[in-house]
């Protein structure tokens, strides 16, 4: 059984500073997808990564997926207030785009 | 808009009483999921459709739940004698293909 698994649970960071997200998953995937999510809303889409060594980048986010070691990573670079959401890693392991969520990392950016 | 669209947003009813959501897909995306989301927790899977047939099934999907996607456009989720742990955001998304897939708004049940 595939198991995703989010490190750190819950970050509260200052405005301005750098931090990463870690998701690891326990079997080979060849598809990993960040979403966001606001408190009582959907999932908004941020990346999807499909070959190891992706890199993808978006404003103050970078998303990179080591498939060899079953890693992929949310960098956070001079965080603002308005990122304070919570963040999932994906993990599609079959061929219909079933994805197993991690828990999430609830990110809370203050002032 | 032309996003997933689901509803009703919010429904509570009564324990044991019978519950249907309905997902409208984006136009022309042949693949449509369902999952479950509780608070504090990651979604979780429970039913695929690719066009009108049903391709999986999560082993949470007991024998209370059915869901339908008749014509391949549409589908709908049922949850019979509801029970207080069905209570959770019941989340629908469509996908055009493997890579991209879009997530409605979601249907929230409390069941009291």
């Amino acid at each position: 059984e595939l198991k995703v698994e989010q490190n750190p649970l819950f970050l509260s960071m200052q405005e301005g500073k750098n931090y990463t997200i870690y998701c690891n998953y326990s079997t080979t995937s060849d598809r990993l997808y960040w979403y966001r999510q606001d408190p009582g809303k959907s999932l908004e889409s941020l990346f999807v990564l499909l070959s190891n060594g992706a890199v993808k980048q978006e404003g103050r986010l970078m998303a990179s997926l080591d498939t060899k070691a079953r890693l992929s990573t949310l960098h956070i670079t001079a965080a603002v207030h308005d990122l304070s959401a919570t963040y999932f890693c994906a993990v599609d392991a079959g061929t219909a785009s079933k994805l197993t969520f991690g828990t999430g990392t609830r990110l809370q950016v203050t002032l | 808009d032309t996003g997933v669209s689901q509803d009703p947003r919010h429904k509570i009813t009564k324990r044991g009483q019978n519950v249907t959501f309905r997902c409208d897909p984006i136009s022309e995306h042949n693949r449509l999921y369902w999952y479950r989301q509780t608070l504090g927790q990651g979604p979780e899977f429970l039913t695929y459709f690719q066009n009108e047939a049903q391709l999986e099934k999560s082993r949470l999907l007991s024998d209370r739940f059915s869901a339908e996607r008749p014509k391949g456009s549409f589908s709908t989720l049922e949850i019979q004698r509801t029970e207080q742990g069905d209570s959770a955001m019941y989340l629908c998304a469509s996908s055009p293909n493997l890579n991209t897939i879009y997530f409605g708004e979601g249907s929230w049940l409390t069941v009291v």
